[in-house]
């Protein structure tokens, strides 16, 4: 079945670090992928999304690039800053379809000053 | 756009009482989800609704849970009785199918039973 495996977190990072979280899937056929992200005491939002191999998604300083052929979309960001302390799901929605989603475990990053 | 409401924020209640957490989705959404967070197992499906039918409940714990969606604008997840260990925090999630459209959290309902 449809998996996503992500790294384990916690991740710590000075501000202006570099930012890497691994992602890879198992899915069949080729679904779009995304990242979330749960700031504290909040639900779940979209950070970014790619819908066919080779799509980038960005938003907000963040990349991801859908590679079918290492099954990844790992998440980066060049320069991190406080306010990206947060938790952060990978997705793919099932082929089953109705949008059903299967979530990484989630990793969490904090951010210091 | 008001984004997926859901109520209670908190709910602090005692062992063998009923819960019930409410949900409004999006306006045109045709999809919705249940979802609960511990530290523990992280984020789980409970169940999901398309066109306010049931499609998959197989999530759900135990008996004691229970979910309906009477219209297209309303979600009830009914715990009873509750137990100290379905404290969690439940998140209600809504979005169109078709597409590569994405879910739409609500802020959650953090439960505690004591």
């Amino acid at each position: 079945g449809d998996s996503v495996t992500q790294m384990e977190g916690p991740v710590t990072l000075s501000e202006e670090a570099f930012l890497t979280i691994n992602c890879t899937y198992t899915a069949t056929g080729y679904p779009s992928l995304f990242w979330y992200v749960q700031y504290p005491g909040e639900g779940l939002q979209l950070l970014l999304k790619a819908t066919k191999a080779d799509d980038k998604g960005s938003n907000k300083g963040f990349e991801a690039t859908y590679r079918k052929e290492t099954t990844s979309f790992h998440l980066e960001k060049g320069s991190v800053q406080v306010s990206d302390s947060a938790v952060y799901f990978c997705a793919l929605p099932n082929s089953g379809g109705y949008q059903k989603v299967t979530f990484g475990t989630g990793t969490k990053l904090q951010v210091i000053p | 756009d008001a984004g997926v409401i859901q109520s209670p924020r908190h709910e602090v209640t005692e062992m063998g009482q009923e819960v019930t957490l409410r949900c409004k989705p999006i306006s045109g959404h045709n999809s919705l989800f249940w979802y609960r967070q511990t530290m523990m197992r992280g984020l789980e499906l409970l169940i999901y609704f398309n066109n306010n039918v049931p499609i998959d409940d197989s999530g759900m714990p135990e008996d004691r849970f229970s979910a309906k969606m009477p219209n297209a604008s309303f979600s009830t997840l009914k715990i009873q009785p509750s137990e100290p260990r379905d404290s969690a925090v439940y998140f209600c999630a809504s979005t169109t199918t078709g597409g590569h459209s994405p879910l739409h959290f609500g802020n959650g309902t953090r439960l505690t039973v004591t």
